[in-house]
């Protein structure tokens, strides 16, 4: 069980927009920034979004991040086949001392 | 560029100790504003946060595996390494290095993120 929730699937046609959500608590997302991953089959992870909602350089625009209270929220838009992948939130636990990620969340582009 | 790439036995056994090593390349470890850290998959599960070290050798660790985890740094290598005693197949993962950004704004706290990531090593605990 993780200390972040995600939905476990989300799934929406090409050309799309679907948002992803993270929800923690006081002790994590609540005073702490959240970043985002990709992982798409078979390779490792991916940094997506940094310090709640800031793009390393090379990630396109379609993908953005937000954070209000307890929660986080990656949105992506003009959906592609090649976004399916693997989408996971991380943040640091102040109570528990531990980075913490959320379970995943799979995306499937229908 | 930098890159990190891991390396390691891809088979322990039970009750042994999993040691790994991740080389840095294209850039320094010993830098200011980064940790080292790492994280692990079991097949088929999610992202789990190991621990994390400075050039200078401070570690933290995840608590809940913190009993069984070592790591450590070479920075005349550039290299940092995992060492996870007493394994169990419950430890089979797939083991990922990553440098650990922590950025201390001072003003608007701490900002942590891990990038870039290496490619990642399957480690099977099994006798």
């Amino acid at each position: 069980q993780s200390v972040l929730t995600q939905p476990p699937s989300v799934s929406a046609a090409p050309g799309q927009k679907v948002t992803i959500s993270c929800s923690g608590s006081s002790s994590n997302i609540g005073n702490n920034y959240v970043s985002w991953y990709q992982q798409l089959p078979g390779t490792a992870p991916k940094l997506l979004i940094y310090e709640n909602n800031k793009r390393p350089s090379g990630i396109p625009d379609r993908f953005s991040g937000s954070k209000s209270g307890t929660s986080a929220t990656l949105g992506i838009t003009g959906l592609q086949t090649g976004d399916e992948a693997d989408y996971y939130c991380g943040t640091w636990d102040s109570s528990l001392s531990v980075w913490v990620f959320g379970g995943g969340t799979k995306l499937t582009v229908l | 560029q930098l890159q990190l790439q891991e390396s390691g036995p891809g088979l322990v056994k039970p009750s042994e100790t999993l040691s790994l090593t991740c080389t840095v390349s294209g850039g320094s470890i010993s830098s200011s504003s980064y940790y080292w850290g790492w994280i692990r998959q079991p097949p088929g599960k999610g992202l789990e946060w190991i621990g994390s070290i400075y050039y200078s050798g401070s570690t933290y660790y995840n608590p809940s595996l913190k009993s069984r985890v070592t790591i450590s740094v070479d920075t005349s290598k550039n290299q940092f390494s995992l060492k996870l005693s007493s394994v169990t197949a419950a430890d089979t993962a797939v083991y990922y290095c990553a440098r650990h950004w922590v950025v201390d704004t001072m003003v608007r706290g701490v900002i942590r993120w891990f990038d870039p990531w290496g490619q990642g090593t399957l480690v099977t605990v099994s006798s």
